[in-house]
């Protein structure tokens, strides 16, 4: 099966400026999150989605993020306008709905979307 | 919420000498405890994983260890071999709740 994908794999945008990250989650999987890496510390939690509705926002940094999962199926993260401080990596996961066996505690990690914010 | 530390930060071994990774979680409530390898390029894949019922768990090469009581659990690499070299992440999880808390990443080298 395909994995998942995160577009683009490298952004580099000036303070002040808007980006948008996608990632296609595997197909089928309900549960969709957000993570972010910043500078060598912890994969830390931004926001889970199950099917179209967020589960868990509690892990956005503030207003200047927004995540949508349209129709359930893939998602962009929004940062505008960008500042230094969201420079990072930013991982998205899935996994399957609860009750499938273990499935839904197993996250299939994308590459990434390393963001650069001059 | 939960807080998880893993040390070391980075570990250099020698080819077939083992490795061991440990992390420390704070949640009593976690009771799913995943371990993700990075490599270069790439994102985070699961390697081996451990529930709170179970006190080690082994794969190949790989074996998890779990203390509930102490509320720590380690990863073990024997037989280390230069495709090992990677950044390892250790994981806890609550199963009735969604999002999984990681550790800082340890960077473990391999030498031939």
């Amino acid at each position: 099966e395909a994995g998942v994908t995160q577009f683009p794999s490298h952004s580099v945008i000036e303070k002040g400026q808007t980006v948008t990250l996608r990632c296609d989650p595997i197909s089928g999987h309900d549960n969709l999150y957000w993570y972010r890496r910043v500078m060598g510390k912890e994969i830390k939690f931004l926001l889970h989605f199950v099917k179209e509705s967020k589960q868990d926002e509690s892990g956005m940094p503030n207003n200047r993020f927004l995540a949508e999962r349209t129709g359930g199926t893939y998602s962009t993260l929004k940062v505008q306008p960008a500042e230094l401080e969201d420079s990072g990596v930013y991982f998205c996961a899935s996994s399957q709905r609860q009750g499938v066996s273990s499935g839904a505690n197993v996250l299939t990690f994308g590459a990434g979307s390393r963001l650069t914010v001059l | 919420g939960e807080n998880v530390e893993q040390h070391p930060s980075t570990l250099s071994v020698q080819e077939g000498d083992s490795a061991v990774i440990k992390c420390t979680y704070s949640d009593s409530a976690s009771n799913y405890f995943p371990w993700y390898k990075q490599e270069l390029g790439k994102g985070p894949q699961l390697i081996i994983d451990i529930r709170s019922n179970v006190g080690e768990k082994k794969d190949q090469r790989i074996a998890v260890t779990l203390n509930k009581t102490a509320k720590h659990f380690s990863l073990h690499i024997t037989e280390t071999q230069p495709e090992d070299s990677a950044v390892y992440f250790c994981a806890a999880k609550n199963t009735n709740a969604g999002k999984s808390t990681f550790g800082d990443g340890t960077t473990l080298t391999v030498k031939p």
